[in-house]
């Protein structure tokens, strides 16, 4: 597609479950990253994959958060054991290179209840 | 992460100049961007100035880096009811190909 696409673009879902965020980058992007967006805040770095492999993954802020890309396109952020703090806007940016600026997706809002 | 810092609000009327500032700490950035985000959308890039220019103009909008204070500035001339949003500066640092973005600035144009 001509820009990142993220789905979904809402989820709400109960305390306790498993939730899966994607994000397909733009074609040829090597470099993809996933932000946490909460209200009245900045993005926040949780992980970055150049290629298959998560190059960065230190923002990541605890082992229930883990993200693939296991072709180096389609990345999948997923979040086990959801609490009431993970809601946020989860924002994925891809860029072509190593010196490129990140496009950014629309993200997908996430609400924990 | 980095300290991207910015001011929450900014409110100017229609048709004056807004200037938006943001200080960061790493001295070793290679690129400063200038992100806009509206309500309900993603971040889109404005501009974005390499780390060995001064200044850099784009139609309505002026980039100033002081990389001796660390300072970054987006100036937006004639603003307009539609540039009413929220602004982010980020640092691209090289090593480790890391974006870090500030807290953001919501401007708020009165017409």
């Amino acid at each position: 597609g001509a820009g990142v696409s993220q789905t979904p673009s809402n989820k709400v879902t109960e305390k306790g479950k498993y939730v899966e965020l994607r994000c397909d980058p733009i074609s040829g992007h090597t470099a993809l990253y996933w932000y946490r967006q909460s209200l009245g805040q900045g993005p926040e770095f949780l992980i970055y994959f150049q290629g298959t492999g998560a190059a960065d993954d230190s923002g990541l802020p605890n082992d229930r958060f883990f993200a693939v890309r296991p072709e180096g396109s389609v990345s999948t952020l997923k979040i086990q054991r959801t609490e009431r703090g993970d809601s946020a806007v989860y924002l994925c940016a891809s860029s072509p290179g190593v010196t490129g600026e990140l496009f950014f997706g629309e993200g997908s809002r996430l609400t924990v209840l | 992460g980095e300290d991207v810092e910015q001011s929450l609000f900014l409110s100017v009327r229609e048709g004056d100049s807004s200037v938006i500032n943001c200080t960061y700490t790493d001295s070793s950035s290679t690129y400063l961007y200038w992100y806009k985000q509206e309500p309900g959308a993603g971040l889109q890039l404005l501009t974005y100035i390499f780390s060995n220019m001064d200044m850099k103009q784009d139609q309505r909008l002026t980039v100033l880096l002081n990389k001796k204070d660390k300072h970054l500035s987006l100036r937006i001339a004639d603003t307009q009811t539609g540039d009413s949003a929220i602004y982010f500066c980020a640092e691209h640092l090289y090593t480790g190909n890391q974006f870090y973005f500030g807290t953001g600035t919501s401007l708020t144009v009165i017409p």
